[in-house]
């Protein structure tokens, strides 16, 4: 079936850098991936929706100058988190999706990284 | 925005027991879509609706998609304790390039041996 690849899987970093986690999807072509943000015990949070070749969509309340999407090729998309904060700390998930022309896809997803800003 | 309401939010059940959860949406989806996840990793899709009034089974799992397209439930017979984990239902919509899913607030089960 398809897969998903996500790395790092865990990243601790200091407050004022950036973190880069790369999204691949590895045996299909993504045309879109999204991002999610997960906090602990709570539900996946849509942080946004990154098209191969365009620019990413946001969702209302995410700074698309801190959280930087590139989806440069079909397998693959990254986010960057710059000037990470403590408040940054979270568990990120993507995922990727063929899309198909009679049906939803469903998405597929990687295993999170989880970030830790000190 | 989309809101699913999940229920139950937790359960606690002895291993061999049958489990049900649900979501309802205040609209309609085109997709029902339902993950586990396991603690530090991503979501894992369980069972994808595609029609309304649909039931789909996988192993030990079945999963409808109401009539009204806006509410769908999760069964487990006969719970194991691998079965622990959370389950989220996730509603998605097509069109356009915009597959996004809402999903709902997950149902963290735990099982008893």
């Amino acid at each position: 079936g398809a897969v998903v690849s996500q790395h790092p899987s865990r990243v601790i970093c200091k407050s004022g850098t950036s973190v880069k986690i790369e999204c691949r999807s590895l045996d299909f072509q993504a045309t879109t991936m999204f991002w999610y943000r997960q906090f602990p015990k709570k539900s996946l949070m849509l942080m946004a929706t990154s098209n191969e070749g365009s620019k990413a969509t946001y969702e209302q309340g995410v700074e698309k100058d801190k959280f930087l999407i590139n989806h440069a090729s079909l397998t693959l998309s990254t986010l960057t988190v710059t000037s990470a904060h403590p408040e940054d700390s979270s568990f990120y998930i993507c995922s990727a999706s063929t899309i198909r022309q009679d049906r939803g896809s469903p998405l597929h997803f990687g295993n999170g990284t989880r970030l830790t800003v000190t | 925005g989309q809101q699913l309401n999940q229920s139950p939010q937790s359960m606690f059940i002895q291993e061999g027991e049958d489990v049900s959860m649900n979501c309802t949406s205040s609209s309609i989806f085109n997709t029902w879509l339902w993950y586990k996840q396991d603690p530090g990793e991503g979501p894992v899709l369980l069972i994808a609706l595609y029609k309304a009034g649909e039931l789909t089974s996988n192993g030990r799992l079945t999963a409808q998609f109401g009539i009204t397209r806006k509410d769908s439930f999760l069964n487990i017979s006969a719970s194991i304790p691998s079965d622990v984990g959370i389950y989220f239902c996730a509603g998605q919509l097509q069109g356009g390039s915009n597959y996004k899913l809402t999903f709902g607030k997950g149902t963290l089960l735990t099982v008893n041996p």
